[in-house]
C-alpha cells in the first residue's frame, strides 16, 4: 500500500487566484475525505465522498470550494478567488468505506497553502 | 458545543516515564467511536489507538493505552516508557451515531520528551 500522496506539499499564491490540489487515496479505499488546519487547530472537516458521489459538505465549504471525485479515484480540491483567510494545511484521507465505527482514516502528508 | 474538548494545550513529559494526555467528548449518541492520533512535525497524521463505545475492556497498543471512563465522557490518552520520539501533537477524534461517518477531531495537545 502506498499510502495517500498529496500535491503539491506546499503552494504559495496572491489573493484573488485559484488554487488546485490533487490527492490519490489508498487503491480500493472507497472513501476520500477533506480536511483543513490551521496552526495549532484540530483538522476540520470539509467534505467526503464515497466513490464519486460527494455525501458531506461543511458550512465550512463556502462557494469558493469546489471538491471533485471523477470516477471514484483521485481527488481534486480547488478553492477560486482566494483570501488570506485560506491559509492553512488542506489534509486528505481516505478509508475503506464499510462502515464499521472502527474505520480509521489514512492521512496524507498535506498541502501547506499560503495566500499572500 | 464542543464535540472534542482537549483542555492540555502542552505537556511536558521525562523521557522513559509514563504520560496521560485528556479528552472529553460530547454525545448524545449510544453508538461511537474513539480514535487517537499523532502528528509529528512533518505534518502527517498518524493513527494511534480506537475505543468503541461498547467495548468493556480499555484499548492497548503497544505502549498506548487508552483510559476509557464511559459515564464521564472521557477517553484518556496513556503512553507509557516516554522516548523523544513520542514528541508531536496528539489528537482526539470521534465518529459518532450509525450514520457517522466523518471524524470530528479536538485542538490537540502538543507532548514534548525531555532528556
Amino acid at each position: 500500500d502506498t499510502g495517500v500522496s498529496q500535491d503539491p506539499r506546499h503552494k504559495i499564491t496572491k489573493r484573488g487566484q485559484n488554487v488546485t490540489f490533487r490527492c490519490d487515496p489508498i487503491s480500493e479505499h472507497n472513501r476520500l475525505y477533506w480536511y483543513r488546519q490551521t496552526l495549532g487547530q484540530g483538522p476540520e472537516f470539509l467534505t467526503y465522498f464515497q466513490n464519486e458521489a460527494q455525501l458531506e459538505k461543511s458550512r465550512l465549504l463556502s462557494d469558493r470550494f469546489s471538491a471533485e471525485r471523477p470516477k471514484g479515484s483521485f481527488s481534486t480540491l480547488e478553492i477560486q478567488r482566494t483570501e488570506q483567510g485560506d491559509s492553512a494545511m488542506y489534509l486528505c484521507a481516505s478509508s475503506p468505506g464499510v462502515g464499521q465505527f472502527n474505520e480509521k482514516l489514512f492521512f496524507g502528508s498535506g498541502t501547506q497553502l499560503s495566500v499572500l | 458545543a464542543q464535540k472534542i474538548t482537549q483542555t492540555q494545550p502542552g505537556m511536558f513529559v521525562q523521557e522513559k516515564e509514563a504520560v496521560t494526555l485528556d479528552c472529553t467528548y460530547d454525545t448524545s449518541d449510544q453508538s461511537y467511536g474513539l480514535f487517537w492520533y499523532k502528528q509529528p512535525s512533518s505534518g502527517e497524521m498518524i493513527f494511534l489507538i480506537y475505543q468503541g463505545s461498547y467495548d468493556e475492556q480499555n484499548a492497548t497498543e503497544g505502549r498506548y493505552s487508552l483510559n476509557f471512563q464511559k459515564a464521564r465522557k472521557s477517553a484518556n490518552l496513556v503512553i507509557s516508557a516516554s522516548q523523544l520520539g513520542d514528541s508531536a501533537m496528539y489528537f482526539c477524534a470521534m465518529r459518532e451515531g450509525l450514520s457517522g461517518n466523518k471524524l470530528v477531531f479536538g485542538a490537540g495537545t502538543i507532548l514534548r520528551v525531555k532528556s
